[in-house]
């Protein structure tokens, strides 16, 4: 199973833009890369899910570079509701482990006003 | 429409008692999810269903974990003679086929207490 690194803790403010940036150096090729939001008292929340390149939604946009080893979430101009804990998740590519995959602790974002 | 539900969503329970945990997934999706979450701790893999069986039972911590699935529906997981140690948040999660590129919706959760 291709394990995560992200930044245990990131702090901002109101208006900013966030990149939180996770390493998966075993990320094998049929891996897709998942990021969840996870508020106090509720289940995480699926955010935006990627490949390769870039991928954009309404949220966010999740930038990967060629060699996959890392990704980057990126969350434009944010609020104090985005204030919560983010899993940035890696498959193991055989398509049926998902839930396997390994959540870690997170990196917990605060967002000051 | 509707997503994952989770009952109870507390649960006080004294050490040595049996506890079962209910998850009513979203309509039509094949693959059920339970997963635990100790406070302030990122979320530990338990049991995964497709359909009504359970390929993967490794996260199960002990013998006294149990899960079931019917109807590719409801599922529910027992804890038997629960401990101190299993005080925690057990999340349900469902998606609509067993895929990487499938995202996991996920319940609130019941937080279980062992006194």
């Amino acid at each position: 199973l291709a394990k995560t690194t992200q930044p245990i803790s990131m702090d901002s403010y109101e208006g900013q833009e966030v990149n939180i940036t996770c390493s998966h150096n075993n990320i094998a090729t049929n891996d897709y890369i998942t990021w969840y939001q996870q508020f106090p008292s509720q289940g995480p929340r699926f955010i935006i899910q990627g490949y390769k390149t870039k991928v954009t939604n309404e949220v966010a946009s999740l930038f990967i570079p060629a060699d996959r080893k890392s990704s980057t979430l990126s969350l434009p101009r944010v609020s104090l509701s985005d204030t919560a804990v983010y899993y940035c998740l890696v498959g193991d590519g055989r398509g049926s482990t998902l839930g396997r995959l390994y959540f870690g602790r997170g990196t917990q974002l605060t967002v000051w006003p | 429409g509707a997503g994952v539900s989770q009952s109870p969503s507390n649960k006080v329970t004294e050490k040595g008692k049996d506890v079962e945990l209910r998850c009513d997934p979203i309509s039509g999706h094949t693959a059920l999810y339970w997963y635990r979450q100790r406070l302030g701790q990122g979320l530990e893999f338990l049991i995964y269903f497709q359909g009504n069986s359970a390929p993967d039972k490794s996260g199960l911590p002990s013998d006294r974990f149990s899960a079931e699935r019917t109807g590719e529906s409801v599922s529910t997981l027992t804890i038997q003679r629960t401990q101190q140690e299993d005080s925690a948040v057990y999340l349900c999660a469902s998606s609509l086929t067993p895929t990487d590129n499938s995202p996991l919706h996920f319940g609130n959760g019941t937080r279980l207490t062992v006194t």
